[in-house]
């Protein structure tokens, strides 16, 4: 079962643009993860944040918390052909170590 | 050092077959996950063991799966009477078992069944 639903589901965008990445959920997590995954290999992470409101940046990237923790986002500045990737979220519940992954979102950055 | 393997890459079988599918996780990596991805979509959890014990295996779709871990280190993860449904990639990872500690991936086995 996948508990966080991901907009867009797929996403083509030229090079230079910037856009938003959407994962929403009704249920709570202790922390949300953000990963990359490119075709053949397995997902690697990006971010973790863990507390409602979090803000941080990785270079291009933004990503944000919602002081709910039932959500996320994922914003890329300028976006580069290097970004083309599958983008998923995942949230760990307070149960354990469980996580649990979102429906993904298919970027392709045309150069 | 070396990352999580899996073998094999690839794995084509008839249905109603027997599979099993190997994961190396990284060297003293007490936790280890088992996830589903189908194409286009985001992983499925499976099962999660911590050491050798299952901890969680509440992903597991029906009794036709099942995954151990003998040793605490290497984990199979076992399919019977496999149905074309089955197929999509199967992904191992591992962490150091702390709350929100990093899941490193493998590269995933593919499989088929026809």
């Amino acid at each position: 079962t996948q508990l966080l639903e991901q907009s867009p589901q797929f996403l083509s965008i030229q090079e230079g643009e910037n856009l938003t990445v959407y994962c929403n959920s009704s249920s709570v997590f202790s922390s949300l993860q953000w990963y990359r995954q490119e075709p053949g290999e397995g997902p690697v992470l990006l971010v973790t944040v863990v507390t409602g409101g979090e803000v941080k940046k990785l270079k291009r990237l933004t990503f944000q918390f919602g002081d709910a923790r039932k959500d996320s986002s994922l914003h890329i500045t300028a976006a580069q052909p290097g970004d083309t990737g599958l983008y998923l979220c995942a949230g760990e519940m307070n149960t354990g170590n469980q996580f649990y992954f979102g429906t993904g979102t298919s970027l392709t950055v045309i150069p | 050092g070396a990352g999580v393997s899996q073998t094999p890459s690839n794995k084509v079988t008839e249905k109603g077959k027997y599979v099993e599918l190997r994961c190396d996780p990284i060297s003293g990596h007490t936790a280890l996950y088992w996830y589903r991805q189908s194409l286009g979509q985001g992983p499925e959890f499976l099962i999660y063991f911590q050491g050798t014990g299952a901890a969680d295996d509440s992903g597991l779709p029906n009794d036709r799966f099942f995954a151990v871990r003998p040793e605490g280190s290497v984990s199979t993860l076992k399919i019977q009477r496999t149905e074309r449904g089955d197929s999509a990639v199967y992904l191992c990872a591992s962490s150091t078992g702390y709350p929100t500690d990093t899941q490193y991936f493998g590269p995933g086995t593919r499989l088929t069944v026809l």
